[in-house]
């Protein structure tokens, strides 16, 4: 079964500081991999996709198949960065559903 | 810009009442989902939807739930006999033939008391 692991419930850096958010996951098959933010009071919106190799926001994520990893990275955090962070698991190009981490609460100290 | 779009926003029912949420998808998309998260934890897969039918479901997804597309519009999750631990937030979301993003709606808060 696809499980994916966030280790941290909450992470918090100052304002400048480098992140990093951590993602496993389980998966024996080739997954889609995502990551989700939502911000206070507002809706779970995509900020990352490994297919797209963006970055967003001064976000990127490197999926690892190797480490079965998929950590969000930013070098340089800000105050409105401050959000709970999703990392989510779609199988394959026929899977359905979306299988979420339990989430990482960033706060950004100014 | 497209939304999902979920009424009401809070729902307050008494246990052993039936509830319907109410899910507006963005109008292209094909794929419906309803998600839960139960305060303080993760966000769950309940069940999915295409072409008029469950295309996969969850075990939580037991025959206490029920999915319908009423309309060509609307998307409806039906909770029979709510129970206190059906609390929760319930996360409507779409996503587009051909695309891996799911958009979700701002949820609607259940509470069975």
């Amino acid at each position: 079964a696809q499980r994916v692991t966030q280790p941290e419930k909450l992470l918090s850096v100052f304002k400048g500081a480098p992140v990093e958010l951590k993602c496993n996951y389980s998966y024996s098959g080739s997954p889609e991999l995502f990551w989700y933010v939502q911000y206070s009071r507002q809706r779970l919106q995509l900020l990352l996709r490994h297919i797209s190799r963006e970055s967003i926001k001064g976000f990127t994520a490197d999926l690892n198949k190797g480490e079965t990893s998929f950590h969000l990275k930013k070098p340089f955090a800000q105050e409105e960065d401050s959000a709970m962070y999703y990392c989510a698991l779609r199988r394959d190009n026929y899977g359905q559903n979306f299988v979420f981490g339990p989430g990482t609460r960033l706060s950004v100290l100014p | 810009e497209p939304e999902v779009t979920q009424t009401p926003s809070h729902q307050v029912t008494q246990m052993g009442q039936e509830v319907i949420l109410r899910c507006v998808p963005i109008s292209n998309h094909l794929y419906f989902y309803w998600y839960r998260q139960i305060l303080g934890q993760k966000v769950e897969f309940l069940v999915s939807f295409y072409n008029n039918e469950i295309s996969e479901k969850s075990e939580i997804f037991d025959d206490q739930f029920s999915v319908e597309r009423p309309d060509g519009s609307n998307f409806t999750l039906k909770i029979r006999s709510t129970k206190l631990e059906d609390s929760a937030m319930y996360f409507c979301a779409s996503r587009l033939t051909g695309q891996s993003e799911a958009f979700f709606g701002q949820g609607t808060r259940l509470t069975v008391v």
